[in-house]
């Protein structure tokens, strides 16, 4: 069975600067997706940014970016420029590939504080 | 294009009682999957579905059921609750069942007295 796993449940970043949030996983397929999703004290989820296991290629979205190590099966986000409207809890999560199911696999959680 | 939305937005049941949640998913979006969300359990995987039918089901007791119909609404239905279905309940939908990407709606939150 997959696993997600978040170990820093609270960081704190000021206004401006950049931080880094954890995510490790476990899984034994090949072929999956990695996403970070974002919710708000609105608790709305807000899919912040995806990657695709078969990409060598770190994805970006604007100032959110990853670091994928496969091999290490690490998946950090990294919020450069930091807003006081990035902060919100930040679920990593895990999809597996092959059209079987759109099912998410979530960790923990992080809930990031940003200090003006 | 509207997002995924979800009714109600809140509710208070007493144990014992059922409850029954909607989702209208993303217009074109035809899957449709549904999680529980408590401070203890975190964010589990209740069920999936695609063209009214069931792909896949989470670890939970057959209190928990869903559906959904041919216009790719869903609901959820909880029956004889217990004070620990109280939770913030999700529905993300996809527009099939092999999209790389899913759209939450803003959840039910349930408490159960």
């Amino acid at each position: 069975a997959q696993t997600v796993t978040q170990s820093q449940p609270e960081m704190s970043v000021q206004e401006a600067e950049t931080v880094t949030l954890s995510c490790t996983y476990d899984t034994s397929e090949s072929d999956y997706y990695l996403f970070w999703y974002k919710q708000p004290p609105s608790r709305q989820m807000i899919l912040v940014i995806r990657q695709e296991a078969y990409k060598q290629q770190n994805a970006t979205e604007n100032r959110f970016s990853v670091n994928f190590q496969k091999a290490a099966k690490s998946f950090s986000l990294k919020i450069s420029d930091s807003q006081l409207g990035d902060a919100a809890m930040y679920f990593c999560a895990y999809r597996s590939g092959g059209g079987a199911t759109n099912k998410l696999i979530f960790g923990t959680g992080t809930l990031l504080a940003v200090q003006p | 294009k509207a997002g995924v939305t979800q009714t109600p937005r809140y509710l208070i049941k007493t144990r014992g009682q059922q409850v029954t949640l909607s989702c209208s998913p993303i217009s074109g979006h035809r899957s449709v999957s549904w999680y529980q969300q408590t401070p203890g359990q975190g964010l589990q995987f209740l069920f999936e579905y695609f063209s009214e039918t069931q792909r896949n089901k989470g670890n939970f007791p057959g209190r928990f059921s869903g559906r959904q119909f041919s216009n790719s609404r869903s609901e959820m239905n909880v029956s004889t609750l217990e004070l620990g279905d109280s939770a913030l309940y999700l529905c993300a939908s996809s527009r099939d069942r092999d999209h790389r990407t899913q759209y939450f709606g803003p959840g039910t939150r349930l408490l159960v007295l």
